[in-house]
């Protein structure tokens, strides 16, 4: 089946510096990724899409200048948390649709990070 | 009103019980729906998609009422390795492949 991976898994990190996050799909190559967040004992809530070879869309409210996607290849998506303070502390995930399901909505997610900010 | 609406729970039943969450969506332009799970402080697993014909999967059935504009999951014979969180979730109108989800709703299966 589709495998999407994270890396790091965890992180805690001191206020005012940058965290980059991987998104890798496995077995399969990813012209879209979709990083999300999720704070304790809320939803999942979509803060960008990632295109490979193009810019990021981002959601409302989301800020792209802290929040840096880079989608360099077709199975590596980056997020980078940049400046992160205490309030950034949350569960990231990214997810991708494999080809065998492109034209659905059907989204494979990530393991996710967990990122704590002092 | 909440895209996607789900009661939180926690729902606390036996083993060997039957169980059912519904979620209500609001946009009646909705085309996909599925139920995802997801454990603690982990990421969400698809468990099934939704369709208008309704749908199983072992244990699990899901079933979709678009005039009515709710989705359900049934449980039956509930193992402890159910407890989790069940994420009812629906594409965003007019945006492709983006989901809106809801916050869930807790199942604990005791023995």
């Amino acid at each position: 089946g589709a495998v999407v991976s994270q890396h790091p898994s965890r992180v805690i990190c001191k206020s005012g510096t940058s965290v980059k996050i991987e998104c890798r799909s496995l077995d399969f190559q990813a012209t879209t990724m979709f990083w999300y967040r999720q704070f304790p004992k809320q939803s999942l809530m979509l803060m960008a899409t990632s295109n490979e070879g193009s810019k990021a869309t981002y959601e409302q409210g989301v800020e792209k200048d802290k929040f840096l996607i880079n989608h360099a290849s077709l199975t590596l998506s980056t997020l980078t948390v940049t400046s992160a303070h205490p309030e950034d502390s949350s569960f990231y995930i990214c997810s991708a649709t494999p080809p065998r399901l492109a034209g659905s909505d059907t989204q494979y997610f990530g393991p996710g990070t967990r990122l704590t900010v002092l | 009103r909440k895209e996607v609406e789900q009661d939180p729970g926690p729902f606390n039943v036996p083993e060997g019980a039957t169980v059912a969450f519904n979620c209500t969506y609001s946009n009646s332009a909705s085309q996909s729906f599925f139920w995802y799970r997801q454990d603690c402080r982990k990421e969400p697993k698809l468990l099934m998609s939704v369709y208008s014909s309704g749908n199983e999967d072992g244990r699990f059935t899901a079933q979709l009422n678009r005039a009515s504009q709710y989705i359900s999951l049934l449980i039956r014979d509930s193992k402890l390795s159910d407890s989790a969180t069940y994420l009812c979730v629906v594409n965003r109108v007019g945006g492709f492949q983006k989901l809106v989800f809801g916050t869930g709703t807790r199942l604990l299966v005791s023995p």
